[in-house]
């Protein structure tokens, strides 16, 4: 089993570029996870879901959408990215009763 | 307010030593879990424990222990016999109701040699 795995590990993109984080888990968890984690910030929840096609927000959810297509996959856009979106993303899934298993991070730089 | 407090920005310990970690936690919720993560200068994010609302007992993880002080809302990490590798960021988080978490922000733990 993978896990939890996260695609791109870096990307550096430019203010207004648009891109999309991918997040698959192979533990058929029901619930996922988006993070983002700041120096000094600990991490914050941008959104999270519960199952297939459905999505709901977190604590920081402005300039990022998702989707969950299918039950492994959960997708993290930036439409129109900002230097404020610098940061190292983190996706997690979790069966109801579980922990949260967490994938390696996604390292974002917006110039 | 916040959710997590952690107010412990840096640690030392010997090594073999013990070393408490302090995470305090607010919610209104009767329902919720605490959580310990470690994470290492590699970035990853490592479970180390959990605590339910109702248990009655604290949660024990090998060198870890939870002491977890329900009406001090208070969640502290207990680290036994230290060693090298468990130098790290340390974060405690809260699952409030079913979906939702809130990190702390994080205590960086040094051990010496």
């Amino acid at each position: 089993n993978a896990g939890v795995t996260q695609t791109p590990k870096f990307r550096v993109l430019k203010t207004g570029q648009s891109m999309t984080l991918l997040c698959a888990q192979d533990m058929n968890h029901e619930y996922m996870y988006w993070y983002r984690q700041d120096p000094g910030m600990g991490l914050r929840l941008i959104h999270y879901s519960v199952g297939e096609g459905t999505t709901a927000k977190g604590e920081v959810p402005d300039g990022y959408n998702v989707s969950r297509l299918k039950k492994q996959n959960f997708l993290l856009g930036l439409e129109s990215a900002a230097p404020s979106q610098t940061s190292v993303y983190f996706c997690a899934s979790r069966r109801p009763t579980d922990t949260q298993y967490f994938g390696p991070g996604t390292r974002l730089t917006v110039l | 307010a916040q959710k997590i407090t952690q107010t412990q920005p840096g640690m030392f310990v010997q090594e073999k030593e013990a070393v408490t970690l302090d995470c305090t936690y607010d919610t209104s919720d009767p329902s919720y879990g605490l959580f310990w993560y470690k994470q290492p200068s590699s970035g990853e994010m490592i479970f180390l424990i959990y605590q339910g609302s109702y248990d009655q007992q604290n949660a024990t993880e090998g060198r870890y222990s939870l002491n977890f002080q329900k009406a001090r809302k208070s969640a502290n990490l207990v680290i036994s016999a230290s060693q090298l590798g468990d130098s790290a960021m340390y974060f405690c988080a809260m699952r409030e109701g079913t979906f939702q978490f809130y990190f702390g922000t994080g205590t960086s733990l040094t051990v010496i040699p």
